[in-house]
């Protein structure tokens, strides 16, 4: 079973708005990724965290994670048209290898 | 360079046809990794090549039969697949498979979509 479940599986906002997506994981992890993809093509990586930070900043990106309670969000400001697609929280945790949850598809109207 | 590329971007296959799928990268990774993804779901992993040598196979049917020719390259042979087999197809690398030092994430290619007929 996937390692990590986000929520919620879509969203849809208004351009200049923020979007935030969480994600939940059930097993200890070194760090968390998250990822972006159009249209079901590749995979781009965003940003990573430790498992030891709290708290991360890319650009417009700010990513959160609390091992206590086995979550992390994604925080995008000030979104774009461009922002338009799916989103995955990944883990990677003792089994050392990449896990991703189920996925946020996030649609950015103009 | 810091791309993967995948070829061919598409490919439509009959069931008893053999193909492969291409996967390069020029990044000085030593870990490359073929996911599967189907249609509104995540990328599931199918195996996983660290300094060429396969570490990890995640019970994917015999069909499906990698190769690392060498640090650069990743291949994918596909024979006698079944019309579920139709999925997106994708290659990453990495600069190490989880070992010390940084881990910068995966470099993941455009993929392959893949339809068995």
């Amino acid at each position: 079973s996937q390692q990590g479940e986000e929520d919620p599986q879509a969203l849809s906002i208004q351009e200049g708005e923020n979007a935030t997506m969480n994600c939940s994981y059930k097993t200890s992890i070194n760090n968390l990724q998250w990822y972006r993809q159009n249209s079901g093509r590749g995979l781009v990586h965003l940003i990573l965290i430790r498992s030891n930070e709290r708290e991360k900043h890319s650009g417009r990106l700010r990513v959160t994670l609390d091992t206590s309670k086995k979550s992390s969000s994604l925080l995008i400001t000030a979104s774009r048209a461009a922002d338009t697609a799916s989103y995955f929280c990944a883990t990677t945790g003792g089994a050392q290898k990449l896990v991703f949850g189920q996925g946020t598809r996030l649609t950015i109207n103009p | 360079d810091t791309e993967v590329t995948q070829t061919p971007k598409h490919l439509v296959m009959g069931m008893t046809n053999k193909k492969s799928l291409k996967c390069e990268q020029h990044m000085g990774h030593r870990a490359m990794y073929w996911y599967k993804q189907k249609a509104k779901k995540p990328p599931e992993l199918m195996f996983v090549y660290s300094y060429e040598k396969l570490s990890i196979n995640e019970s994917v049917p015999s069909r499906f039969s990698p190769e690392c020719p060498n640090s650069s390259l990743l291949n994918l042979h596909l024979h006698a697949l079944q019309p579920e087999d139709s999925a997106l197809y994708l290659c990453a690398s990495s600069q190490n498979h989880l070992r010390t030092g940084p881990f910068a994430g995966y470099t993941f290619g455009s993929g392959t979509r893949l339809t068995v007929v």
